[in-house]
């Protein structure tokens, strides 16, 4: 089993649809969660962080379930530049370990 | 300023040249990480540096040698490569807080092609 594993895609959305992903990872030690976006041949870019209350920027909300070891991002009234691939990253307790998910492609159609 | 630099931005080498790459930021970060993208794939963690002194190496090849000379600096020096090391080769940064790392900040890549 995969220690990050998220929802394979591709989504294909319309212009204004939420659209939700899903990542679980397997070892109870992460620490810290991320949501990054790494749009074709470019570098990931750090989209935010994912606390255990949740947390929202704009039209994007973040979940942890520690319990259930998943976290999830929701994206809300989806644009045209919102079409790249989402990355969920996870940190290990302690230390620089860093683990990426294999990525969810998201397609944002007009 | 979050920005992490790299060059160069494309390399093209033989499997016997011997060639570096560099990485640099000035965010007073003092960790600094080396990550392997292939095509269609995430990235994958090669090495870290904390405050200058290699703290992971995760099982990479040897021909594979990195280097940090300063707290802005992180080289990776390349020796007899294969065509399947051909890859994206992404440098970032973080600052260190007390129970590990924060955010990473990336760099846009070295594209790296072995023949």
């Amino acid at each position: 089993r995969k220690e990050v594993e998220q929802d394979p895609g591709p989504f294909n959305v319309p212009e204004g649809a939420t659209v939700a992903f899903n990542c679980t990872y397997s070892n109870s030690a992460s620490q810290s969660f991320f949501w990054y976006r790494q749009d074709c041949r470019k570098e990931p870019k750090l989209l935010m962080s994912v606390y255990s209350s949740g947390n929202e920027d704009g039209r994007f909300t973040a979940q942890l379930n520690r319990a259930s070891q998943y976290i999830s991002l929701l994206i809300r009234d989806s644009k045209l530049s919102d079409s790249a691939t989402y990355l969920c990253v996870v940190k290990f307790t302690g230390g620089f370990k860093t683990i990426f998910g294999a990525g969810t492609r998201l397609f944002v159609k007009a | 300023d979050t920005e992490v630099t790299q060059t160069p931005k494309h390399l093209v080498m033989g499997m016997t040249n011997k060639k570096s790459l560099k990485c640099e930021q000035h965010m007073g970060h003092r960790a600094m990480y080396w990550y392997k993208q292939k095509a269609k794939k995430p990235p994958e963690l090669m090495f870290v540096y904390s405050y200058e002194k290699l703290s992971i190496n995760e099982s990479v090849p040897s021909r594979f040698s990195p280097e940090c000379p300063n707290s802005s600096l992180l080289n990776l020096h390349l020796h007899a490569l294969q065509p399947e090391d051909s890859a994206l080769y992404l440098c970032a940064s973080s600052q260190v807080i007390a129970a590990g790392a924060d955010t990473q900040y990336f760099g846009p890549g070295t594209r790296l092609t072995v023949l």
